[in-house]
């Protein structure tokens, strides 16, 4: 079946650090990919979405772009912030049939000042 | 403003007695699903609905219903409760089921099951 897998957290980087978590998917056909930040006592929230191979999605300084070829989807932000700790979580959402969504484990980044 | 609710946000019960938590979104949205929170599991699909009267299984259903009557809502129901459903859940919802549609998801509901 189809599956997301994200990297192991919890990621601590010092502010205006090089951000990246890695996202990768198992999927037939062509999926939407998203990723999702949580902030502590929220719901999830859409940071960034790509519907189709190639497409870079972008918001808020955080960008991740949909590479068919490597079945990933990486997000990466030049310089965070420490508003910027939260949890990250990857998903996809089936192409055809079920309209199954499904999430990463997600990653947990804290920013230190 | 534009918003999933549910209730109750948090909620300490025992074994075997029936609960539903609600959930009811304002945007007209189509497609509705629930979720439960994990740690080290993230979030799998409990249930999920393309529109009234139309619900389908996602990947953890057992010990879980649904319903669909309404557009707006979208409750979930422990019939029998048990202590391994002690979870975060989330309820969401979208503008339509399909690939490239983002979720907008409510706050949680926080359940102990003793």
């Amino acid at each position: 079946g189809n599956s997301v897998t994200q990297m192991e957290g919890p990621v601590t980087l010092s502010e205006e650090a090089f951000l990246t978590i890695n996202c990768t998917y198992t999927a037939t056909g062509y999926p939407s990919l998203f990723w999702y930040v949580q902030y502590p006592g929220e719901g999830l929230q859409l940071l960034l979405k790509a519907t189709k191979a190639d497409d870079k999605g972008s918001n808020k300084g955080f960008e991740a772009t949909y590479r068919k070829e490597t079945t990933s989807f990486h997000l990466e932000k030049g310089s965070v912030q420490v508003s910027d700790s939260a949890v990250y979580f990857c998903a996809l959402s089936e192409a055809s049939g079920t309209y199954k969504y499904i999430f990463g484990t997600g990653t947990r980044l804290k920013v230190l000042a | 403003e534009a918003q999933v609710t549910q209730n109750p946000r948090y909620l300490i019960t025992v074994t075997g007695k029936k609960l539903t938590v609600t959930c009811s979104q304002n945007m007209n949205h189509e497609y509705m699903s629930w979720y439960r929170q994990d740690p080290g599991l993230g979030l799998r699909q409990i249930y999920y609905s393309m529109n009234v009267e139309v619900t389908d299984k996602g990947d953890v259903p057992e010990g879980y219903k649904v319903s669909r009557k309404e557009k707006r809502n979208f409750p979930l129901i422990l019939e029998s409760p048990s202590p391994n459903q002690t979870s975060l859940y989330f309820c969401a919802s979208s503008f339509r089921g399909g690939s490239n549609q983002p979720q907008h998801f409510g706050d949680g509901t926080r359940l102990s099951i003793l």
